[in-house]
């Protein structure tokens, strides 16, 4: 099967730092990528993508840098708050079929 | 527009019974995914149906099978229930186009005893 890893399951930050989650893929063919966030008792919620044809691509206080050569995928929360406490998903969708594969997860704290 | 529901949140059930789960997906999406999540393996996917067929499946057991109906909505069964298969299960819609991005539903977390 395919490995999406992540470097650290777990990750603390002081609030108003920045928080960087990365992750690690296999899958050359992998063409596009989703971080989740997820709060205890609910679902994985959207927070930003990136295609395979893309190397930055920056939202509302996220950004997701994708290097293809060593095939990494980070997350960078900016002004971190207490309110982004949760557990974060990269996933990886392989070209070859419509069907999306996850890393066990980093969960971040963030400490006031 | 309305989120991904599941139906029902929390479920009980014993070794060796079955269990059917419910999924209606955002209005406008054909494509739901079915996955698994339990402490420590993140999510492993079961299966994708598209327009009320299976289009993909991951390397779940036979026990467990899904449907989709014409209206988008899916269903995912269990059958002969066992301990291991006491889980949190998502599902997420899509609107099926190819890498298209997949929105979850807040989970059906299944407890077997």
């Amino acid at each position: 099967g395919e490995s999406v890893g992540l470097h650290l399951p777990t990750l603390s930050v002081q609030e108003g730092d920045n928080s960087i989650i990365n992750c690690a893929y296999s899958n050359s063919a992998s063409d596009y990528f989703i971080w989740y966030k997820q709060e205890s008792g609910k679902g994985p919620q959207f927070i930003i993508d990136i295609r395979s044809n893309m190397d930055k691509r920056q939202g509302q206080r996220v950004t997701v840098l994708l290097n293809k050569t060593v095939k990494h995928l980070s997350l960078q929360i900016a002004a971190t708050q207490p309110g982004d406490s949760a557990v974060y998903f990269c996933a990886e969708r392989v070209y070859t079929g419509n069907q999306f594969y996850f890393g066990t997860g980093t969960s971040l704290t963030v400490i006031p | 527009k309305a989120g991904v529901t599941q139906t029902p949140r929390y479920l009980i059930k014993t070794r060796g019974q079955q269990v059917t789960l419910s999924c209606s997906p955002i209005s406008g999406h054909r494509s739901v995914s079915w996955y698994q999540q339990t402490p420590g393996q993140g999510l492993q996917f079961l299966f994708e149906y598209f327009s009320e067929t299976q289009r993909n499946k991951g390397n779940f057991p036979g026990r467990f099978s899904g449907r989709q109906f014409s209206n988008s909505r899916s269903e995912m069964n269990v059958s002969t229930l066992e301990l291991g298969d006491s889980a949190l299960y998502l599902c997420a819609s899509s609107s099926g186009l190819v890498a298209d991005t997949q929105y979850f539903g807040p989970g059906t977390r299944l407890t077997v005893l």
